[in-house]
């Protein structure tokens, strides 16, 4: 089974603190996504990663940065962390070849306040 | 630019009877189509997919959804509905992107679905 794990299921910052939330998966995958969800908005692409050292702008990434240091691990950063930033975001990997290939896997998600 | 809209923000019906969550889609090309469940504090889940293959596709938990390209439209349906179907479901279009084999996803805003007993 694919396995994403994120490394907090619930966050509390400040704002104005810098932010990390780790992404890691398990099966080899190519492509690495951030999403925040937000009720009535569904899910909105922040950053995605089709690579290693490869990132590429999601619809709404003002405000994010991220890392992909290695295949396995995706990081997502909040610079200096606003309210408006409150929410929850979920990692997703997707590989480029197999039977799935064209699914996406997402972790369980980690839900940020930022007072 | 590839889009999906979901009809419903919220269906309510009876234990036992059909579910219907409307979907339409907008896309340049045949797009790829999926429709993933979240239950409550879960994470997301693949229910089904529609790759150019048949246009009727048969996802998990008794779920199907038919791709009708004149209609635009990929609603999802159960014959029956069941209390542990009560959750959110998402409507997703796959968009290429730079690269060979690359695709990013774009949502729709969800469809709450509650099961009355």
């Amino acid at each position: 089974d694919v396995k994403v794990t994120q490394s907090s299921r619930y966050l509390v910052k400040r704002t104005g603190e810098k932010v990390f939330l780790e992404c890691v998966q398990d099966m080899d995958h190519e492509n690495m996504f951030w999403y925040r969800q937000d009720p009535g908005l569904g899910l909105r692409l922040i950053y995605f990663s089709y690579d290693v050292k490869m990132k590429e702008k999601g619809d709404i990434p003002e405000g994010y940065s991220v890392s992909r240091e290695k295949k396995e691990r995706f990081s997502l950063i909040l610079e200096s962390a606003s309210t408006n930033q409150t929410s929850m975001y979920l990692c997703a990997s997707r590989g480029r070849s197999g039977a799935n290939y064209n699914e996406q896997f997402f972790g369980p998600g980690t839900r940020l306040t930022v007072l | 630019a590839q889009s999906v809209t979901q009809l419903d923000s919220h269906v309510s019906v009876s234990e036992g009877t059909p579910v219907l969550l409307r979907c339409n889609y907008s896309s340049s090309y045949s797009p790829s189509l999926f429709w993933y469940v979240q239950h409550p504090n879960k994470g997301l889940q693949l229910l089904l997919k529609y790759t150019s293959a048949a246009t009727l596709v048969k996802g998990i938990n008794g779920f199907e959804a038919e791709f009708k390209k004149s209609e635009t439209s990929f609603h999802l349906t159960k014959p029956s509905a069941h209390m542990s179907d009560a959750a959110e479901y998402f409507c997703v279009v796959s968009v290429p992107t730079s690269g060979f084999g690359n695709e990013k996803l774009t949502f729709g805003t969800g469809t709450r679905l509650t099961i009355i007993p």
